[in-house]
């Protein structure tokens, strides 16, 4: 098993670009989420998914969308990209609420914004 | 809302014992989870305590009080592989149940 990988792993945009991150599970997990993390700072949820067709508003979603048309994917898009959005995306999934503590990470997405 | 604080460096030496410490201030509460993460890595889940008292899983410790709002990591026998930094994370019901993760701890381990 992969878990969770995350295209691309490095991207640099210039300002008011779009892009698209691309997260995929084989856990056969029903909950995703994404995070940013700046430096040395935790992790903050931008978005959330807790089965596919549905998607759900984190901690700092604003300047983000994402869509999970199917179970193992959860895209996270940029439509126009600002510097302050220079950070590193993780992807992350956990099989239940229940065990929603324990979740599994992707590397995470490198993303500088000039 | 959560907040979590924790101390922003912790050093120590191999073979000792180092306590990671993290309080929280939380609108609900559902357990207190600690992650860890190697530079340019991703976190990985160590730990979750749902309630009061220890867990223990080979050298990693969990504590939990939750009449003190605190819990904490200890790390035996430490190991130059240990040093990361560490992150406690709780509970959010704001957000579906989702996790709020605390500034991280960076803990260096000297030989």
């Amino acid at each position: 098993n992969a878990g969770v990988t995350q295209t691309p792993k490095f991207r640099v945009l210039k300002t008011g670009q779009s892009m698209t991150l691309l997260c995929a599970q084989d856990m056969n997990h029903e909950y995703m989420y994404w995070y940013r993390q700046d430096p040395g700072m935790g992790l903050r949820l931008i978005h959330y998914s807790v089965g596919e067709g549905t998607t759900a508003k984190g901690e700092v979603p604003d300047g983000y969308n994402v869509s999970r048309l199917k179970k193992q994917n959860f895209l996270l898009g940029l439509e126009s990209a600002a510097p302050s959005q220079t950070s590193v995306y993780f992807c992350a999934s956990s099989q239940t609420l229940l065990s929603v503590y324990e979740q599994y990470f992707g590397p995470g997405t490198r993303l500088t914004v000039t | 809302g959560q907040s979590l604080e924790q101390p922003s460096e912790v050093t120590a030496v191999e073979g000792a014992i180092v306590q990671i410490n993290c309080t929280y201030q939380t609108s609900g509460f559902y357990g207190l989870s600690w992650y860890q993460q190697h530079d340019g890595g991703a976190p990985t889940f160590l730990s979750y305590n749902a309630l009061d008292g220890l867990e223990e899983t080979g050298r990693f410790s969990s504590f939990l009080s939750r009449s003190d709002s605190y819990g904490y990591l200890l790390l035996q026998e430490l190991q130059m592989k240990d040093s990361a930094s560490y992150f406690c994370a709780v509970r959010d019901p704001n957000y579906g149940q989702n996790f709020v993760f605390g500034p991280g701890t960076r803990l260096s381990v000297l030989p």
